[in-house]
């Protein structure tokens, strides 16, 4: 069955401190994979994907994440967390055709 | 461009009544989507419309309709509107081109 696997539900750093979130997928073809980010009351907003070619995708506001294959993982990541970055964060995995399989998100809380 | 758009904002029904969302792109992109976001279930997808003229079920199509006016508007419809039916919908629409998803910001409807 295809689907994505976000284990994290809610992450709380401090300003500043590096982050990773995580996100593992069951997918029977070569996948496509995305993360959304969603402020409060808002849309989804792109922040990265990944079709083929380098396994370390670079992504907008600081982010990026890395393939995985062996590990079926599409981590997430920041070196240095800004207090604007507080919102939820969806994993995402497709295939080139229409649909996309969403996880259940992991909000992220920023501590000054 | 406005990208994807929604109305209303918010709605609040009572148990049967009826309701349209309306949902518009003006990307030019040929797939539509409809998805229903609930705290802790991440995004369903409701219906779809890969093309002007077609549409299908996706995860969660039981009681709703869609229409695929144009190219540009896809419009979600609750014939009878159930209180399970409380939820945020969005809309998005998909380049081929790039194989991404845009999303609108959501309606938030609640029924009592």
């Amino acid at each position: 069955a295809q689907s994505v696997t976000q284990p994290d539900i809610h992450i709380t750093v401090s300003e500043g401190a590096s982050l990773e979130l995580r996100c593992n997928y069951s997918y029977g073809a070569t996948p496509y994979l995305f993360w959304y980010v969603q402020s409060p009351g808002q849309g989804l907003q792109l922040l990265l994907k990944y079709f083929s070619g380098d396994t370390l995708v670079q992504g907008i506001k600081g982010f990026e994440a890395e393939f995985k294959r062996s590990q079926s993982s599409f981590n997430l990541r920041k070196p240095s967390v800004h207090w604007s970055d507080a919102a939820e964060y969806f994993c995402a995995v497709g295939g080139g055709t229409d649909k996309l399989i969403f996880g259940t998100g992991t909000r992220l809380q920023v501590f000054p | 461009n406005a990208g994807v758009t929604q109305t209303p904002k918010f709605q609040v029904l009572k148990t049967g009544q009826s309701m349209t969302l309306q949902c518009a792109q003006d990307m030019n992109h040929n797939s539509m989507y409809w998805y229903r976001q609930d705290p802790g279930m991440g995004l369903r997808l409701i219906y779809y419309s890969a093309s002007e003229g077609t549409t299908d079920k996706g995860e969660v199509p039981n009681g709703y309709n869609v229409s695929r006016l144009n190219k540009r508007e896809f419009s979600l419809r609750l014939e009878s509107a159930a209180p399970s039916q409380t939820s945020v919908y969005f809309c998005a629409s998909r380049t081929v081109s790039t194989d991404t998803q845009y999303f609108g910001p959501g309606t938030r409807l609640t029924v009592l």
